[in-house]
């Protein structure tokens, strides 16, 4: 769920490394996962999404990683460039209206 | 192909002034629609969705209020800004059915004075 009051996290990784953004989430009976990329100043981008019967998904250069049974979710970006430099979030559907639940979001920093 | 149309981009306000922001959605019929605020280096907060017309649920007590006088416009409101209205307000819509995306406006920086 939310963490308001709490500044962002931020994760440093080196260009063309790999980079891990992790994510918890407090609701068992959430059912859909998204992961959002959000640039300064503009909305968030949808990246990727995965569903409760899943526990992985792939993208182009990201992998989404579902682990149920400690509800955490994981984002990894392969090959990390310059341009990934950006706010990453996870919001999950807690089941019925499809409203998005956010988390807090972690701030991702690429160092050339 | 779909659009959302959020403005204006930014807004300075003064404390007890009105507030109307607009959002309007192209390209689809009936979506699910969101207003979201974020405060500075933070995560998004639901503040209220719909999912028809004249059809509005609150997420949490507040200040605001929302109004779906359209099927694709969602309008946010207040009748007296205070301080902590500021942040910057996020419209989003969804297709219905559940277990789909939320697609984003590009947001609008509120800045109450």
């Amino acid at each position: 769920g939310e963490s308001v009051g709490l500044h962002l996290p931020t994760l440093s990784v080196q260009e063309g490394d790999n980079s891990i953004i992790n994510c918890a989430y407090s609701n068992s009976a959430s059912d859909y996962f998204i992961w959002y990329k959000q640039e300064s100043g503009k909305g968030p981008q949808f990246i990727i999404d995965i569903r409760s019967n899943m526990d992985k998904r792939q993208g182009q250069r990201v992998t989404v990683l579902l682990n149920k049974t400690v509800k955490h979710l994981s984002l990894q970006i392969a090959a990390t460039q310059p341009g990934d430099s950006a706010v990453y979030f996870c919001a999950e559907n807690r089941g019925g209206g499809n409203k998005l639940t956010f988390g807090t979001g972690t701030q991702l920093k690429v160092e050339l | 192909s779909q659009t959302i149309h959020q403005w204006p981009a930014t807004l300075v306000q003064p404390v007890g002034s009105p507030l109307s922001l607009e959002c309007t959605v192209e390209g689809t019929s009936n979506p699910n629609l969101y207003w979201y605020r974020q405060a500075a280096g933070r995560g998004l907060q639901l503040l209220f969705y719909s999912v028809g017309i004249g059809q509005i649920s609150s997420e949490v007590p507040q200040n605001l209020s929302a109004s779906r006088p359209q099927d694709r416009q969602f309008i946010l409101s207040s009748k007296k800004l205070l301080l902590s209205d500021s942040g910057f307000y996020l419209c989003a819509w969804s297709r219905t059915g559940g277990d789909t995306e939320a697609f984003f406006g590009q947001g609008t920086r509120l800045t109450v004075v």
